[in-house]
């Protein structure tokens, strides 16, 4: 089975410090992505990556860039946290474009104080 | 919007009974997929179906499409506790790379 590995359950972080959340897959996936989940908003879309070195925005990439140096492992990065930026990040990776499943990993919870 | 939306957003049955959820969309897609969620874990796929079929299942799962009413639902069969979960619907778009999630169902098997 395809495994997504999010570097860290649970981390805490103050106020503009610099935060990288690390992704990585075992199974060769060209896609990549990272969502945040909110109570009420639901799995809202940050970045997501079709090929090593690309990268698209999503819905919400305001206060966010990511990097894809490997096709193996996608990073988020917080320039500056900020409080609105504590949640659950969800990385997710899928074979191809479209037509596939998404494989999660088990989610970074951040809190930012 | 192009968000899928679920309904309803809960859902509390007792063990054994089936548990039906719905989700609607708004533009034409090439597929739909359903996810199951515990709580604080991520996501985890249940079934795809793509836009020519109109019903499909797995195990306890049945999942069918209607593309011109816009809708799916995932029934899921002689419901066990370890079913306790949100479930979620994303639509794949056309021309779209990526899902669209809804806000998902919760429900709960009661013992």
């Amino acid at each position: 089975d395809v495994k997504v590995t999010q570097s860290s359950r649970y981390l805490v972080k103050r106020t503009g410090e610099k935060v990288f959340l690390e992704c990585v897959q075992d199974m060769d996936h060209e896609n990549m992505f990272w969502y945040r989940q909110d109570p009420g908003l639901g799995l809202r879309l940050i970045y997501f990556s079709y090929d090593v070195k690309m990268k698209e925005k999503g819905d919400i990439p305001e206060g966010y860039s990511v990097s894809r140096e490997k096709k193996e492992r996608f990073s988020l990065i917080l320039e500056s946290a900020s409080t609105n930026q504590t949640s659950m990040y969800l990385c997710a990776s899928s074979l191809r474009s479209w037509g596939y499943g998404y494989t999660f990993g088990s989610g970074t919870r951040l809190t930012v104080v | 919007s192009q968000q899928g939306e679920e309904d309803p957003q809960a859902l509390s049955i007792q063990e054994g009974e089936n548990a039906t959820m719905n989700c609607s969309y708004k533009t034409s897609i090439n597929n739909l997929q359903w996810y199951r969620q515990n709580s604080g874990r991520g996501l985890v796929h249940l079934i795809l179906i793509r836009s020519n079929e109109r019903e499909k299942h797995s195990g306890r799962l049945r999942v069918t499409l209607d593309t011109s009413k816009k809708s799916s639902s995932l029934l899921i069969t002689a419901s066990r506790a370890a079913d306790t979960a949100s479930y979620f619907c994303a639509t794949d778009f056309q021309g779209a790379q990526k899902l669209v999630f809804g806000q998902g169902t919760r429900l709960t098997i009661n013992p």
